[in-house]
């Protein structure tokens, strides 16, 4: 079964100090990786995504994300945080040919300011 | 364009009752998704409905029902509710079925008692 793997379960930064929040996924093959943001009291969003190409993304809000297919991992990474940055953030994959994603569990941010 | 909207915004049930989560979707998207968030567990998904007319069951479908009303709504009835159902619910939707998009309601806090 596919499994999707967030490592970091609460993170606590200050503001200006660069994030990376780790994502892996268990399976081979043809894969779709997103990361949605739900900020507090928010409904979730998308805040980038890959399908193909270029391995390095870039999403809203000065995130950006790395696809390492080796390593199966899908990192999400921001030089400098702001406090506005305080989210519950996942990682959620698709297996090739699948009507339906596989979420982590989430990785909570909080930043002080 | 209001996107994703659920009914109701909180709700609490004793155990042994019934009650239906609405939502409904203004995209034109075929696909409708229910999942639930529960604290260290991410989203789950609960049912999906790829295109209207049909309904799949996702990870954890026990003790609930869903109807596809019509393209536009997509309902989860509780039919005994346990405390074990205390959660929150999103309602999401996307274009299609498969690695596109998804846009989630503002949830549906239901506390069992």
């Amino acid at each position: 079964a596919q499994s999707v793997s967030q490592h970091n379960h609460h993170v606590i930064l200050s503001e200006a100090a660069s994030l990376e929040l780790g994502c892996n996924y268990s399976y081979g093959g043809t894969v779709n990786l997103f990361w949605y943001v739900q900020y507090p009291g928010q409904h979730l969003q998308l805040l980038l995504k890959y399908f193909s190409g270029d391995p390095l993304v870039k999403g809203i809000k000065g995130f950006e994300a790395e696809f390492i297919k080796s390593k199966f991992s899908f990192n999400l990474r921001k030089p400098s945080v702001q406090w506005s940055d305080t989210a519950e953030y996942f990682c959620a994959a698709f297996r090739g040919g699948s009507y339906i994603p596989t979420f982590g569990r989430g990785t909570s941010l909080i930043v002080h300011p | 364009n209001a996107g994703v909207t659920q009914t109701p915004k909180f709700q609490v049930l004793k155990t042994g009752q019934s009650m239906t989560l609405q939502c409904a979707q203004d995209m034109n998207h075929n696909s409708m998704y229910w999942y639930r968030q529960d604290p260290g567990m991410g989203l789950r998904l609960i049912y999906y409905s790829a295109s209207e007319g049909t309904t799949d069951k996702g990870e954890v479908p026990n003790g609930y029902n869903v109807s596809r009303l019509n393209k536009r709504e997509f309902s989860l009835r509780l039919e005994s509710a346990a405390p074990s159902q205390t959660s929150v619910y999103f309602c999401a939707s996307s274009e299609l079925a498969g690695p596109y998009e998804q846009y989630f309601g503002p949830g549906t806090r239901l506390t069992v008692t």
